[in-house]
């Protein structure tokens, strides 16, 4: 998974309660990603990162916050989750070449109650 | 609005047939095009991908052929194995725009032995 690393793994949480999935990367790549999937709607972007402290949303950011203090590091966080927020969430990486990919992590599956 | 559409949704496909996938986009400003396998409980990885400086791309077993005229792209699975049965996305991006990528709703293909 490119160096990338997403915790937890598995969460099962209550309506109501804040959120905070981390994502971590090794390669020093500059553009962070977050995505939720759903069935039939693909991977939707959360927000996303192009450098430390340089955040904005992406095309479903109603219910979402996300951080970034270091390079490596990239939180997102669900500030009161409800049960539509019940998803798979995905990190991404990518770089500054033309036409870097996207690499993945492994995902976050959240329930949430 | 949705600027890449997949379809189908889902796919069978006999072992040793050709499994085909298309994707649609709208924007002329598109310049990147990678298609991504994801199994179940891992995340999407890439597959292969094409500029649209070219029609068709070839990597193995994998093909993708690229028409800009109509804005259509798609993907041609050749001698499809029961390893191949995945969920497949397509994704458009460009540069300048922090590469987002902006994805397909996702084909679920079935190989049968």
């Amino acid at each position: 998974d490119a160096g990338i690393t997403q915790s937890p793994r598995h969460k099962v949480t209550e309506t109501g309660t804040p959120v905070t999935l981390r994502c971590h990367q090794t390669e020093n790549h500059r553009y962070m990603y977050w995505y939720r999937q759903d069935p039939g709607h693909g991977l939707r972007l959360i927000h996303y990162s192009y450098g430390v402290k340089d955040t904005d949303k992406g095309e479903v950011s109603d219910g979402y916050s996300v951080s970034r203090s270091k390079t490596e590091d990239f939180l997102l966080t669900l500030e009161s989750a409800t049960s539509s927020q019940t998803s798979v969430y995905f990190c991404a990486i990518s770089g500054t070449g033309m036409a870097d990919t996207q690499y993945f992590g492994p995902g976050t599956r959240l329930t949430v109650l | 609005q949705q600027q890449v559409k997949q379809s189908p949704q889902s796919l069978i496909v006999q072992k040793g047939g050709i499994s085909i996938i298309n994707c649609a986009y709208e924007n002329t400003a598109f310049d990147y095009f990678p298609w991504y396998q994801q199994f179940p409980g891992k995340g999407p990885a890439l597959l292969i991908a094409i500029r649209p400086d070219v029609s068709e791309k070839k990597e193995g077993r994998f093909t993708i052929s690229f028409n800009k005229s109509a804005k259509q792209f798609s993907l041609h699975i050749m001698d499809s194995q029961p390893g191949d049965s995945a969920t497949y996305f397509c994704a458009a991006s460009f540069l300048g725009n922090f590469n987002k990528f902006y994805f397909g709703s996702g084909t679920k293909l079935n190989v049968k032995p």
